[in-house]
């Protein structure tokens, strides 16, 4: 596969469950993102990791957990999520110099019941 | 602080010119960015422009840059059916990595 991808695809979990979101990118950057889409706040940014190194935490709740365990792969690992949580959840990736061009995941829709 | 603002609806026929408008407030900026979302897609980069530039032309594309007044926008000649999306205006945070501050995005709609 090329670019980035994201799994699943869309994801329906209870408030009481714990999932993970995946992404994988196949163009060698050093830098990958989590951003949160929804109606609210258009587009989120949650995260960055620059060379596996957490480099932005955008004040966001606990409940979401980032783990970048080497440069072509990302997770946000999910536990006690609420209602308002339900978005799509898109991924970038890109060189960790300034100016370069963001690689964007198509995104998890994810609902929270 | 960081801010980038869009309005939100356009709509526009089918063969017209398109003209999204977009301002930001960090005048750091050396790259400013357009980004395009179709439904059910990730955003996908359309063009870029260099702080030190006033106008780029890409085919239908054209980026105008007014730094005095940090006013961006993006004109799409001969708008398609193809052309409805989400069009976001990006500015390069001033940081030591690579992070984008996003507008809120710009619904075009093309009708026949």
């Amino acid at each position: 596969e090329t670019g980035v991808t994201q799994t699943p695809r869309h994801l329906v979990m209870g408030m009481t469950n714990k999932k993970s979101l995946k992404c994988e990118q196949h163009l060698g950057h050093n830098a990958m993102y989590w951003y949160k889409q929804s109606a609210k706040k258009p587009l989120e940014l949650m995260f960055v990791y620059s060379l596996e190194e957490r480099v932005e935490n955008n004040s966001v709740p606990s409940r979401f957990s980032p783990e970048c365990p080497n440069s072509s792969h990302l997770f946000l690992h999910l536990h006690t999520l609420q209602p308002e949580d339900s978005a799509l959840y898109l991924c970038a990736s890109s060189h960790r110099d300034r100016g370069t061009e963001q690689f964007f995941g198509p995104g998890t829709r994810l609902t929270v019941l | 602080g960081e801010d980038v603002e869009q309005s939100l609806f356009l709509s526009v026929r089918e063969g017209d010119s398109s003209v999204i408008n977009c301002t930001y407030t960090d005048s750091s900026s050396t790259y400013l960015y357009w980004y395009k979302q179709e439904p059910g897609a990730g955003l996908q980069l359309l063009t870029y422009i260099f702080s030190n530039m006033d106008m780029k032309q890409d085919q239908r594309l054209t980026v105008l840059l007014n730094k005095k007044d940090k006013h961006l926008s993006l004109r799409i000649a001969d708008t398609q059916t193809g052309d409805s999306a989400i069009y976001f205006c990006a500015e390069n945070y001033a940081g030591g990595y690579n992070k984008l501050i996003f507008g809120a995005g710009t619904r075009l709609a093309v009708h026949p």
